[in-house]
């Protein structure tokens, strides 16, 4: 799986769109960016992935570059319970044993 | 459902004890996997499993052992504990074909070895 890097932390105001980026420069053609989060003390929390396309759903949006070596995952309107580690994984999907592979993350804080 | 659970969520062992964590899953999932997190790390894959009877090693399973008996069910063993297997541990499970792929953690065990 290629390797990711992260800004180690970040701060942004509640309310405000919070822009997390990622790179990942040896992404190969079958592999998917996925990102997590984990709120202190809990599992891990699925939150989107993509392969070429930009993606939306009901929690963030993940925006990635047309060459495809790095990605930004928008969280639109922060909340202070957006305060977490986010984690980008780039894996391929359907490898054996579909097993993910984290890094050391981003440290968000949303201060009021 | 109540997705992934662990236990117990805590415990405290002693130098050379053993222990079992338990983790079940009540969504079908094929794939289960246990993780561990240091303080302020990643998390590191221990063991994982494809289905029922089959399981394989993970970035980091010295000192670890599991099984698979049915689908629901991925307990982790520890025999003989050692300080540096103070951790917190995560159990997870994930679909194997079509969705997202994504993977299901549980609330996972805070474990002391002293």
């Amino acid at each position: 799986d290629a390797k990711t890097t992260q800004p180690t932390s970040m701060d942004c105001a509640e309310g405000r769109a919070a822009n997390l980026p990622c790179n990942h420069s040896t992404i190969s053609g079958n592999e998917y960016v996925y990102w997590y989060r984990q709120i202190h003390s809990q599992g891990p929390q699925y939150i989107i992935h993509g392969l070429k396309n930009n993606e939306t759903n009901e929690m963030a949006s993940l925006i990635i570059t047309e060459d495809r070596k790095s990605s930004t995952l928008i969280l639109p309107h922060a909340t202070l319970r957006d305060t977490a580690v986010y984690y980008c994984i780039v894996r391929v999907v359907v490898a054996a044993g579909n097993k993910l592979t984290f890094g050391g993350g981003t440290r968000v804080l949303v201060k009021p | 459902n109540a997705g992934v659970t662990q236990t117990p969520k805590f415990r405290i062992l002693k130098i050379g004890q053993s222990m079992t964590l338990q983790c079940t899953q009540d969504m079908n999932h094929n794939y289960m996997y246990w993780y561990r997190q240091d303080p302020g790390m990643g998390l590191k894959l221990i063991y994982y499993s494809v289905g029922a009877g089959i399981t394989d090693k993970g970035e980091v399973p010295n000192g670890y052992n599991v099984s698979r008996s049915t689908t629901e069910d991925f307990p982790l063993r520890l025999e003989l504990a050692a300080p540096s297997q103070t951790s917190v541990y995560f159990c997870a499970s994930s679909y194997t074909t079509g969705g997202s792929y994504e993977q299901y953690f549980g609330p996972g065990t805070r474990l002391t070895v002293t």
